[in-house]
């Protein structure tokens, strides 16, 4: 069965370091979503693309990068961690019909 | 303010009530609307999917779209505890390409 993971599901981390977060998908959408969640906010989109070597920020992408070089992956990278930071991430994937996205399990990020 | 507000509860009702989610928006060119259900520590899934105005059924789910008042609900028939989760409402402009916004998303506990 097609499916999008992600790894790790947990992290802990200190503020300053590099993380990356992982996100796999057998589904070959071309479309691809990183969010973080967080209490009172909902999910807000940090980067999104729409195939490979596409990619766009979204409404909180301060300190977050990603890159496609495959349709299955798209990493998220945090630059320079900081408390802030701290949250839920799912990583999220679509294919050409405008309503449904297929979410991961999530990454529950910590930094110290 | 935000472009999609909803309670963000929590709602506890007993087993067999009729239970009503809401969430208002501003954006009058959201044409697309979504409810998704997302389990304690697990991925949202899409639950129901409304274009436009109307009601759309199935089964002991019904999700109504207000356009001229910018309203959408969702309304859970013979309430189960197996309903018990967040339900997060989400919504697209025409030509919109995916890009979901977001509502808090609501608690909800059903119980025996």
């Amino acid at each position: 069965d097609a499916e999008i993971t992600q790894s790790p599901r947990h992290k802990i981390t200190e503020t300053g370091r590099q993380v990356t977060l992982a996100c796999h998908q057998t589904w070959n959408h071309n479309n691809m979503f990183w969010y973080r969640q967080d209490l009172g906010h909902g999910l807000r989109l940090i980067h999104y693309s729409y195939g490979v070597h596409d990619t766009n920020k979204g409404e909180v992408s301060d300190g977050y990068s990603v890159s496609r070089s495959n349709t299955e992956d798209l990493p998220l990278t945090l630059e320079s961690a900081a408390s802030s930071q701290t949250s839920v991430y799912f990583c999220a994937s679509s294919g050409t019909t405008y309503n449904e996205q297929f979410f991961g399990p999530g990454t529950r990020l910590t930094v110290l | 303010q935000k472009e999609v507000e909803q309670d963000p509860g929590p709602l506890s009702v007993p087993e067999g009530a009729i239970v009503s989610l809401n969430c208002t928006y501003s954006n009058s060119a959201f044409q697309y609307f979504m409810w998704y259900r997302q389990y304690s520590r697990k991925g949202p899934e899409l639950l129901m999917y409304t274009y436009s105005s109307g009601n759309k059924e199935d089964g002991r789910f019904t999700a109504q779209v207000d356009k001229s008042s910018k309203y959408i609900s969702l309304f859970i028939r013979d309430s189960q505890p197996s309903d018990s989760a967040t339900y997060l409402c989400a919504m697209m402009p025409l030509g919109g390409y995916n890009k979901l916004i977001f509502g808090a998303g609501t608690r909800l506990a059903v119980h025996p």
